[in-house]
């Protein structure tokens, strides 16, 4: 039973273009997070996905969006990257259903933006 | 604004000994509180969640105390582990916002055998 998964492994961008990171998250889960860690400091929530909406967001501007497909996978589109956009991107899955609301993360995508 | 804290100093610790870990927070009325252990390169992986209306919980060498009149969590390891050592995050989410995870900067635990 694969885990979540994300890719690419790690980026490379420049300031002011866009960037599409992709995530499959655990089989039989269907809520997807996204969250972005900086080097030393703990995930900041970034938004939710649940069939398909938008159904959480943290303090992040709207450069930041997502989407949740029909198969329960996700992306997470960055437009204008700003030097500060570096950091290493998790996603969580989790089933909504279940008790303790426990989240399988993935092991990132690592986006330097230079 | 809603704040939640963990000591940022690494915890080193002899083996076999008890590790205590400290988070608290502030600002905020959490429905759960988890913990999550991450080594580097890798993301957060699941420990233990303890509700608003549970004092104690436990699992195997791993225990959490959840106080919200002092606003704080314990995450307790028993008999510690070389293996044990990582950063462990706490994690909170809302009364009113419920799927919406806050985490601590994590504190790094250092286990020498």
């Amino acid at each position: 039973d694969a885990g979540v998964t994300q890719s690419p492994t790690h980026l490379i961008k420049t300031r002011g273009q866009q960037v599409t990171l992709r995530c499959s998250p655990k089989s039989g889960h269907d809520t997807v997070s996204w969250y972005q860690q900086a080097l030393g400091q703990g995930p900041q929530f970034i938004f939710q996905y649940y069939e398909e909406e938008e159904r959480q967001r943290g303090n992040f501007p709207d450069r930041f969006s997502g989407h949740q497909f029909p198969n329960y996978s996700s992306e997470l589109n960055v437009n204008a990257l700003l030097l500060g956009d570096s950091a290493l991107y998790l996603c969580a899955s989790s089933q909504l259903a279940e008790n303790d609301n426990e989240q399988f993360f993935g092991p990132g995508t690592r986006l330097t933006v230079l | 604004s809603q704040k939640i804290e963990q000591n940022s100093e690494a915890l080193n610790i002899q083996e076999g000994k008890t590790a205590t870990l400290t988070c608290n927070y502030t600002n905020y009325s959490p429905a759960y509180l988890q913990w999550y252990r991450q080594d580097p390169g890798r993301g957060p992986v699941f420990l233990l969640l303890i509700r608003e209306n549970e004092k104690e919980k436990r699992k195997e060498r791993l225990k959490v105390t959840f106080d919200t009149t002092l606003k704080q969590s314990l995450f307790h390891i028993t008999a510690s582990q070389p293996a044990d050592s990582a950063t462990y995050l706490c994690a909170l989410e809302g009364l009113y916002n419920f799927n919406k995870f806050y985490f601590g900067s994590g504190t790094k635990l250092n286990v020498k055998p």
